[in-house]
């Protein structure tokens, strides 16, 4: 069964330092994975896909398949990424069939 | 902006009840997934719709049932309530099954 783990729940880091939210995958085969993002009072929305990797307001995620981790890092902290992130996964091609990790809390202090 | 809603924002019922949750876009993106999010973890895959059709179903049992309507909208209906039912209940829709979601606010359900 494909599973999607975070290890933190929460997470602090001040502004400026960098950041690293885990997340670990166990999947047969080659999986689709994503990051979602739930900033305050808003809706769950994609952050990036490991497909395209690109760099979404300043965050990264390389997929290391040895490890089974997608890991999401910035080098440098915002206030404003202080959000609830998701690490998520997918069988390739059925992405409407999302199973996400119980997330972390990012908290950026000034 | 896809402009997804859900209807209603909140809602209680009494265990053994049935409910019925509502989702619409003005996209027009025909793909709709419903997932359920309890407290303190991630949101759970129930069923997703592609023009109409169940298109893959997680681990949910079949009192958990959808439509999805001409104009893409859709409906979660949930008979025989249990109090762990209780959860925020989330709809996404996509174009053609691709992998952009659009998430939609939440309806709050409580059963007691």
């Amino acid at each position: 069964a494909q599973r999607v783990t975070q290890p933190e729940k929460l997470l602090s880091v001040f502004k400026g330092a960098p950041v690293e939210l885990k997340c670990n995958y166990s999947y047969s085969g080659s999986p689709e994975l994503f990051w979602y993002v739930q900033y305050s009072r808003q809706r769950l929305q994609l952050l990036l896909r490991h497909i395209s990797r690109e760099s979404i307001k300043g965050f990264t995620a390389d997929l290391n398949k040895g490890e089974t981790s997608f890991h999401l890092k910035k080098p440098f902290a915002q206030e404003e990424d202080s959000a609830m992130y998701y690490c998520a996964l997918s069988h390739p091609g059925s992405y409407g069939k999302l199973t996400f990790g119980q997330g972390t809390i990012l908290t950026v202090h000034p | 902006e896809t402009g997804v809603t859900q209807s209603p924002t909140h809602l209680i019922k009494t265990r053994g009840q049935q409910v019925t949750l509502r989702c619409s876009s003005q996209s027009g993106h025909n793909t709709v997934s419903w997932y359920q999010q309890a407290l303190g973890q991630g949101p759970q895959f129930i069923f997703q719709y592609y023009r109409e059709e169940e298109n893959g179903r997680g681990n949910f049992p079949p009192r958990f049932s959808g439509l999805q309507f001409p104009n893409y909208s859709s409906e979660l209906n949930v008979n025989a309530l249990e109090l762990d039912d209780s959860a925020l209940y989330l709809c996404a829709f996509s174009r053609d099954r691709g992998y952009e979601q659009y998430f939609g606010p939440g309806t709050r359900l409580t059963v007691t």
